[in-house]
């Protein structure tokens, strides 16, 4: 399957809201999306999962949500921290498939 | 607490092989898979295959059958990606990642990466 598709970057000043779109999902993926966080030179670290579950520790203001073949990441409240790429994923029996990447900025 | 503990960078020349190790601590090795994600400079992740702690069972993208190898070793809670052939543009860091759980379809704990480096 071919890699899903992000918008390559997205801004927002501080304090805003901003959400970045993931379309491309196969139906058969259900609600197996998530969301990866990278800073330059840095692991990914899993942002959200299951569509709009978040794990241990990461801040309330990362939500995700799914319609049709399309998911989003939306971040609430944006601070300088938030500077870094994102990338979707979905799942389906095996295979993981990544987003293109979208490069958030802070203004 | 979970920690992946990748093995150091790699330089190799096209159309030799690497071994990349991932060493795993802080959970019991054989009830998670651990997963193997390369991403070239500059570039988005790439999904290489998963494997098995259970029972080595193993698949891999198809984009990387024939060329790759994934093992494990559950005496020293060790996972292993070999790729053989190497060209020039599978230059790139490479994590291996574990499972957040075996059903989420996500995955929480990542290692540090390790570069390998194909030129001639």
């Amino acid at each position: 399957q071919s890699a899903l598709t992000q918008p390559a970057s997205v801004s927002g000043s501080p304090g805003q809201s901003i959400t970045i779109s993931c379309t491309g999902i196969s139906s058969d993926v259900g609600n197996l999306v998530s969301w990866y966080q990278q800073h330059p030179g840095k692991a990914p670290k899993l942002m959200i999962y299951e569509g709009s579950a978040r794990p241990s520790g990461v801040s309330n203001r990362f939500s995700g949500s799914k319609s049709g073949n399309t998911a989003s990441l939306t971040i609430s409240g944006l601070q300088a921290e938030d500077e870094a790429d994102y990338y979707c994923c979905s799942y389906v029996r095996g295979p993981y498939v990544f987003g293109t990447g979208t490069k958030v900025t802070v203004l | 607490q979970v920690q992946l503990v990748q093995s150091g960078g790699e330089v190799k020349k096209p159309g030799a092989s690497v071994k990349v190790s991932c060493k795993a601590s802080g959970y019991t090795f054989t009830s998670y898979g651990i997963n193997w994600v390369r991403q070239a400079p500059g570039q988005g992740l790439e999904w290489v295959g998963w494997i098995s702690g259970y029972n080595g069972n193993t698949n891999y993208a198809q984009k990387f059958q024939g060329r790759v190898t994934m093992t494990t070793d559950t005496s020293t809670r060790t996972a292993y990606m070999e790729l053989r052939s190497l060209r020039s543009d599978d230059t790139a860091m490479y994590y291996c990642a574990r499972d957040l759980d075996p059903y989420s379809g996500s995955l929480e704990y990542w290692g540090q990466g390790t570069l390998v480096t194909v030129s001639s």
